[in-house]
């Protein structure tokens, strides 16, 4: 069964640093990875999407994660945090079969000091 | 496009009244899903549709939940009777056919049951 697991429920850092998030999975096979993100009052909107193609996916606002096959992980990172990032992240996986059925981690909230 | 459409966008009401959440996804779309997000259990999948045709509706948490979709430009999740603990934020997303799909979430309806 597909299941993902959130590291660190917050993280903290400062504006100018490197952003890591943690996310590992749990999939019976090459997986469909997605990051999202929910700024407060906010929908939930598509950072990036690891869909089998190259390991090292690329994303909005500077953000990239990689797939880890070994690891059974997808980690975000940013080299320079700003302080519009400040909001929740989601990794999510895609359930297998045909359908679109989406298991979401239970989030990190990442808040950005001055 | 204009993206998905949910409204209203906030909603009060009082114990026992009927709520009738409603949603456009995007033109275009084979899928539609419900999600409910509180702070106690995160992000939760109610129901999902594929051609307007109920898949999974295993998440819906009693029978005072109802969902339906009329037309590929339409659904709407209705409680009734609503009770305090509905009080949260439910979200429609719509995707394309494909585990690698992405799926694009509407803003939300903010729901409190007094």
């Amino acid at each position: 069964a597909q299941s993902v697991t959130q590291l660190d429920s917050h993280v903290s850092v400062s504006e100018g640093t490197p952003v890591l998030l943690r996310c590992n999975y749990s999939s019976s096979y090459s997986p469909s990875l997605f990051w999202y993100v929910q700024h407060p009052n906010k929908g939930l909107q598509l950072l990036l999407k690891y869909t089998s193609a190259a390991t090292l996916v690329k994303g909005i606002n500077g953000f990239e994660a990689e797939f880890k096959k070994s690891e059974t992980s997808f980690h975000l990172t940013k080299p320079s945090a700003h302080m519009s990032d400040a909001a929740e992240y989601f990794c999510v996986v895609s359930l297998s079969g045909g359908y679109n059925k989406l298991i979401f981690g239970a989030g990190t909230r990442l808040a950005v000091h001055p | 496009d204009a993206g998905v459409i949910q409204s209203p966008r906030h909603e009060v009401t009082e114990m026992g009244q009927e709520v009738t959440l409603r949603c456009k996804p995007i033109s275009g779309h084979d899928y539609l899903f419900w999600y409910r997000q509180t702070m106690m259990r995160g992000l939760e999948l109610l129901i999902y549709f594929n051609n307007n045709v109920p898949i999974d509706d295993s998440g819906m948490p009693e029978d005072r939940f109802s969902a339906k979709m009329p037309n590929a430009s339409f659904s709407t999740l209705k409680i009734q009777p609503s009770e305090p603990r509905d009080s949260a934020v439910y979200f429609c997303a719509s995707s394309r056919a494909g585990r690698e799909e992405t799926q694009y979430f509407g803003p939300g309806t903010r729901l409190l049951v007094l």
